[in-house]
């Protein structure tokens, strides 16, 4: 009966370097998504994964940005060359299907990333 | 550009008081949700409201959907240190499949 786990939970990184982030879902969720939170501000939407289905990649930032969901389990967002504004929370979460009215959106703790 | 607005930003009040959150947009949502987000942590979500002019109540919380389906209100009786936190309204719009974030207020409760 495990939440949506994330990892790292910090990650202090220089300019230019890449990172990965992880996301593991609910199980049996089929819907993840991938959101950017700045300090004490709303969620900014970056992508979902829908079961088979092609990602809806609309909200990603710039081409730095990418994820990936293998197995329909476990996704990675990958920054590369990151950049100070880069620096945020960015959160997962997962539900048993995408556009449904009454899906609740399971959250996991979020990962804080910071370039220096 | 913010799909979804809230007001206020910012909220401070003492332990036993009333208070309104506003979520306003001009776009028409097929629900909307509200979570509350602790430091540290994920959103959690409290309330999906799917009618237009639905009213749910959750304890001392209390949350309306706008006749028109493009606003909301959060409306909290008697304010309780444990009710700090960011309050987050989330839309879902009649032909996708995402939910659009406001941009949250921030609820201080001074004992």
């Amino acid at each position: 009966g495990a939440g949506v786990s994330q990892s790292p939970s910090n990650k202090v990184t220089e300019k230019g370097k890449d990172v990965e982030l992880r996301c593991d879902p609910i199980s049996g969720h089929t819907a993840l998504y991938w959101y950017r939170q700045s300090l004490g501000q709303g969620l900014e939407f970056l992508i979902y994964f829908q079961g088979n289905s092609a990602p809806d990649k609309s909200g990603l930032p710039s081409d730095r940005f990418s994820a990936e969901r293998t197995g329909g389990s476990v996704s990675t967002l990958t920054i590369q060359r990151t950049q100070q504004e880069d620096s945020a929370v960015y959160l997962c979460a997962s539900s048993r299907r995408s556009g449904r009215a009454k899906d609740t959106q399971y959250f996991g703790p979020g990962t804080r990333l910071t370039v220096l | 550009t913010q799909l979804l607005e809230q007001s206020p930003q910012f909220l401070s009040i003492q332990e036993g008081e009333n208070l309104t959150v506003y979520c306003n947009s001009s776009s028409v949502f097929s629900s909307l949700q509200w979570y509350r987000q602790e430091p540290g942590e994920g959103p959690v979500l409290l309330v999906t409201v799917v009618t237009g002019g639905e009213v749910k109540k959750l304890k001392r919380l209390t949350f309306q959907f706008g006749d028109a389906r493009k606003d909301s209100s959060l409306h909290i009786t008697a304010a309780q240190p444990g009710d700090t936190g960011l309050y987050l309204c989330a839309g879902l719009v009649n032909t996708g499949n995402q939910f659009y974030f406001g941009t949250g207020t921030s609820l201080t409760v001074i004992p």
